[in-house]
């Protein structure tokens, strides 16, 4: 297994800051790295995939970096609806295997 | 619009089985490899399956080998899974996800769309 390690574990955070969250992975996994967000009640949806291609659809304030080990989910400037907590999950090898989450609150 | 259901949750006895249910509309079922993943209540989520498109590539997670069983049906756009052995530590909402991309295997890039999922209970 490849576990995934994500940090912070929550965050608060006002409308319009930057959010960063960091993923890294116990070894490596190229750029088979991907971004999820799900809010309470609702299934997860795809954000970015490949560490850093956008899914269609999704507002361009979100970004993806990295490669190898260490990821980041960047929000640029974060929104009302962005409250959510988001999941990294590598694809690089089966099983697949999700980060434990970050749940970004509102301050 | 692409859409995945899930169906067949609910109680069950600890040592019991279920079988759960995806019904896929809106895309070729057959071109994509597909996939479970489950959320205990309160808890993330957690990858318990995948099948490529021909059935001959099947993958699960350690919590689950042995108990579990995905298959699909490609003529009914369906996917399944069977689950046998059932314990506590089951207890959770059931997700159906596609891969994202068209490919005879997973393509490693992420799952979308995912359906409502069903809720799996198991308890005395």
């Amino acid at each position: 297994d490849i576990p995934m390690t994500q940090s912070p574990l929550s965050l608060s955070a006002s409308v319009g800051d930057r959010v960063t969250i960091t993923c890294r992975a116990s070894q490596n996994i190229d750029f088979y790295l991907n971004w999820f967000q799900q809010k309470a009640g609702k299934a997860p949806k795809l954000l970015i995939y490949g560490a850093s291609t956008l899914h269609t659809g999704v507002p361009s304030r979100f970004s993806g970096s990295g490669s190898g080990t260490d990821f980041t989910l960047t929000i640029s400037s974060l929104q009302p609806e962005d409250f959510a907590t988001y999941y990294c999950q590598q694809g690089y090898r089966f099983p697949l295997t999700f980060g434990g989450g970050t749940k970004v609150e509102i301050k | 619009e692409e859409q995945l259901v899930e169906s067949g949750g609910g109680l069950v006895k600890p040592g019991g089985s279920l079988r759960l249910s995806c019904a896929a509309s809106g895309f070729t079922f057959s071109r994509y490899a597909m996939n479970w993943v489950r959320q205990a209540p309160g808890k993330g989520l957690e990858y318990v399956s995948s099948i490529s498109t021909d059935s001959r590539y099947i993958y699960y997670a350690d919590s689950v080998k042995g108990r579990f069983t995905i298959s699909r049906d490609n003529a009914k756009n369906s996917l399944y899974l069977q689950m046998n052995s059932l314990g506590a530590e089951d207890t959770a909402v059931y997700y159906c996800a596609r891969d994202t991309e068209v490919s005879p295997a997973a393509s490693g890039f992420g799952f979308d769309p995912w359906g409502q999922g069903t809720l799996v209970t198991v308890s005395s």
